[in-house]
């Protein structure tokens, strides 16, 4: 099947910095993908769709200064928390469509950022 | 309003038996599809099963099935003879339309199988 890779898997910051993640589909090419957001104990939220060569489009109430996103080539996407703050601690999920009328997404192993 | 409504937080179950999801859902468009999904305490999310909005059969994949009422719009999913590696946080998902591929979920369901 097809896979996404995260990098990295977890990560802890100093509050101020700026942090990037990385999703790689690494057998498939991707002209979309997702970037969601999961509290513990709590669902899926989808922040950004990413697609190959244009700006992200953000869910209403995300910041897209806060949360940058560049899908630079049909198989990486990364997400940059920028100034991060203890409240941006949270695991952060990523999937990928391998094509046009595939119904399944494929999602990353997530990555799990901690903000001092 | 929820586009999907998982009303159970949590289940347990005895291991060899039979469990069932509920999750019922919001949507005015007439394409759309179903998911679900497990995720495990390691935290990814491994694709389960899935349903279109006009597929007439019920979706099967091993143990797991999905009873598609398309009336009352529930898409409950049923593990079959439950194994201790099935506990795990359940998501119920839906896509809207036919060229929209984002993913609403549910709250989830934390299903425990007891030995």
């Amino acid at each position: 099947g097809a896979v996404v890779s995260q990098h990295p898997s977890r990560v802890i910051c100093k509050s101020g910095t700026s942090v990037k993640i990385e999703c790689r589909s690494l057998d498939f090419q991707a002209t979309t993908m997702f970037w969601y957001r999961q509290f513990p104990k709590q669902s899926l939220m989808l922040m950004a769709t990413s697609n190959e060569g244009s700006k992200a489009t953000y869910e209403q109430g995300v910041e897209k200064d806060k949360f940058l996103i560049n899908h630079a080539s049909l198989t990486l996407s990364t997400l940059t928390v920028t100034s991060a703050h203890p409240e941006d601690s949270s695991f952060y999920i990523c999937s990928a469509i391998p094509g046009q009328g595939k119904n399944e997404q494929f999602f990353g192993p997530g990555t799990r950022l901690t903000v001092l | 309003a929820q586009k999907i409504t998982q009303t159970q937080p949590g289940m347990f179950v005895q291991e060899k038996e039979a469990v069932t999801l509920d999750c019922t859902y919001d949507t005015s468009d007439q394409s759309y599809g179903l998911f679900w999904y497990k995720q495990p305490s390691s935290g990814e999310m491994i694709f389960l099963i899935y349903q279109g909005s006009y597929d007439e059969q019920n979706a099967t994949e091993g143990r797991y099935s999905l009873n598609f009422q398309k009336a009352r719009k529930s898409a409950n999913l049923v593990i079959s003879a439950s194994q201790l590696g099935d506990s795990a946080m359940y998501f119920c998902a839906m896509r809207e339309g036919p060229d929209d591929y984002k993913l609403s979920f549910g709250a989830g369901t934390t299903v425990t199988v007891r030995a």
